[in-house]
Parts: C-alpha cells; structure tokens; sequence
C-alpha cells in the first residue's frame, strides 16, 4: 500500500526559528513529491520535487528530495507568525496521476 | 486569475438528505479531483477525470456517492442518501495536465446532522 509519513505531526517554535519538516514514503512507483500549505482554506501549492539533491528555493522555503533514502525535508528559515499553517506531502504515483498525502505537520510560530 | 471555484462554502442538513457538491475547474485544466478530508483520515482522493472521463473512483466510499463531470467547465459530488459520517470537508482540485501541481478550491464544510 502506498504510505507517505510526515514528523513531526505538531510543532511550535517562536518567531525567528528555523524549522524543519520531514516527510518519507514508500510507493509503487514514484513520479513526483509534493508540497502545500494550508491555513484555513485550500492547499496552496509550495513546491514539486522530481530529482534527487536539487534544492527548491522561494524566499525564507526550500526544499529538497532524497530518492534513495525516501524522504524530502522543508526548511523554513527565519520563522514568522504568518507561517503558522498544515504543511502536506504528497507524491504522486506514476500512471495513476493521483496524490497519496500524509498526516501532515501543523506548525505554530509564537511571537 | 480565477482558481478553482467550489460551492456552497457550507453547508448542514439533516441525514437522509441528498447533498450536491459543485466544482468549477480552473479553465484549460483537463483534470478534475474530489478530495474529502477529516481529522482522523486527512485528505483522501474521492475519483478523478481526465477530459471529463472518470478515470479512477476506487476512493469512492460507497454507492451513496456519485460524480459527473458533464463539461470542462463543471463538476458535482453528490451524496444521497446523506449519513453524519459523511461530515467532512471536500474539496475540488485541477490541474493542466499531467506531471503538473494540482490546485485546489477553497472546499466545501459539510455537517450531517
């Protein structure tokens, strides 16, 4: 069964903090890896990981994807309180077209 | 730019009730998913349709649901009859096409009672 497992599920910081989130899985056959955020409304799409060691960057997030290991990690640098949301992984699986998501990491940035 | 459009933003009525759910895809996206999403399940993909064709409904819960995608340009979740279990929040999403990120509408909060 395709699984996508994301740690911390909860994490509160202060502003000004660098965070970091995990996210691993295991699939059938892996097309892409997926980032949104979500605050109170729709996932708003982050970013979208192909290959191995090449860093996503836009602003304070970056993000980066290991295919041999399994796993991506989102950093946030510079924590603000606007960051505060649910952050999803996602992959999408070759030929199905659908994401498999994870539980998510909801963070909380304290002034 | 319009995203994806979904309504109502809310909505309650009692079980036993039918339920329709309505998605606009943004325009030129040729695919269209629906998504529930729960506390305990997070977000599960309901069926997809490519070009309007339904490609994958094996997330389905049951019989009780159903979806059409008629044109392009507009989709319905419908749910008959409604049970409180079926209380989520559902959203819709679309995307250009393959290997491009989907985008999701704002959703829909329903509440069985």
């Amino acid at each position: 069964e395709d699984k996508v497992v994301q740690s911390p599920l909860s994490l509160v910081v202060h502003e000004g903090d660098t965070v970091t989130l995990n996210c691993s899985y295991e699939v059938t056959n892996f097309r892409s890896l997926l980032w949104y955020k979500q605050e109170k409304k729709a996932p708003t799409f982050l970013f979208m990981l192909t290959s191995s060691g090449i860093e996503k960057k836009s602003g304070r997030l970056s993000s980066i994807l290991d295919k041999k290991e399994l796993f991506s990690i989102l950093n946030i640098t510079a924590t603000q309180t606007g960051d505060s949301a649910v952050y999803l992984c996602a992959v999408e699986i070759q030929g199905a077209q659908k994401l498999v998501f994870g539980q998510g990491t909801r963070l909380t940035i304290n002034p | 730019d319009a995203g994806v459009i979904q309504s109502p933003r809310h909505e309650v009525t009692e079980m036993g009730q039918e339920v329709t759910l309505r998605c606009k895809p943004i325009s030129g996206h040729n695919s269209l998913f629906w998504y529930r999403q729960t506390m305990m399940r997070g977000l599960e993909l309901l069926i997809y349709f490519n070009n309007n064709v339904p490609i994958d409904d094996s997330g389905m819960p049951e019989d009780r649901f159903s979806a059409k995608m008629p044109n392009a340009s507009f989709s319905t979740l419908k749910i008959q009859p409604s049970e409180p279990r079926d209380s989520a929040v559902y959203f819709c999403a679309s995307r250009e096409q393959g290997g491009e990120p989907q985008h999701f509408g704002d959703g829909t909060r329903l509440s069985i009672l």
